[in-house]
């Protein structure tokens, strides 16, 4: 079954970026779409983007001029970065991978454990 | 692109059957049937319960179905049992390839 592992610091400094990454095990990367969403403690969750294999990208408008994703299908691996982060954007971020046996529009399926990340001087 | 709107919290007792809403626009939920629920117990990753509206992925009880009419889509959950106590978040397609979730509801197994 298909496994997902975020990794990255868990404190930022505002102004500075958040960078993340997930890596996949137990199956392929390729071939499938990956998102990052994020929830803050005690709300809901918002989706930030997601990367096809062939590295294309999709980003949530209101965060697209701060997210940079990247893929790397020879390490099962894809990447986060937002910049000039603030304290609004401390929560736990997730990755998930889209609904494997759906259209490309279906929501996601597999998702990592998820990681804290605190703004935070 | 707004967060669809769910109940914050719902409650039933065990074998009872609840039902939990979750309302978007004609530019998401009503526009598409690509809507998924998803349960998420304390500290934990949410899990998928339910995709497309109505499908489910294997290893999900039939307990838990899915529904939309219009602009809300609807999670229900019959013959309840303690375990089923959860966050629950619905998602759904916004076009654009964009996604929106909603805003979570606590359901409490009294």
């Amino acid at each position: 079954q298909v496994q997902l592992q975020e990794s990255g610091p868990g404190l930022v400094k505002p102004s500075e970026t958040l960078s993340l990454t997930c890596t996949v095990s137990g199956g392929s990367i390729s071939g499938y779409s990956w998102s990052w969403i994020r929830q803050p403690a005690g709300k809901g969750l918002e989706w930030i983007g997601r990367i096809y294999t062939s590295g294309s990208t999709d980003y949530n408008p209101s965060l697209k001029s701060r997210v940079t994703m990247s893929i790397d299908t020879s390490k099962n691996q894809f990447s986060l970065k937002l910049n000039s982060v603030t304290a609004a954007d401390t929560a736990v971020y997730y990755c998930a991978r889209g609904v494997a046996a759906a259209s490309t529009k279906s929501c996601f399926d597999f998702w990592g454990q998820g990681t804290l990340v605190t703004v935070s001087s | 692109q707004s967060a669809l709107t769910q109940p914050h919290s719902v409650s039933g007792s065990p074998g009872q059957s609840v039902t939990i809403s979750c309302t978007g626009t004609g530019s998401d939920v009503g526009g598409y049937n690509y809507v998924a629920w998803y349960q998420q117990h304390p500290g934990k990753a949410p899990k998928l319960m339910i995709y497309d509206v109505s499908k489910r992925p294997s290893g999900v009880p039939d307990r838990f179905s899915g529904s939309k009419s219009g602009n809300t889509a609807s999670l229900t959950i019959s013959g309840l049992q303690a375990e089923d106590e959860a966050d629950y978040h619905c998602c759904s397609y916004a076009g654009s390839y964009t996604w929106v979730f909603g805003g979570g509801t606590k359901l409490t197994v009294l």
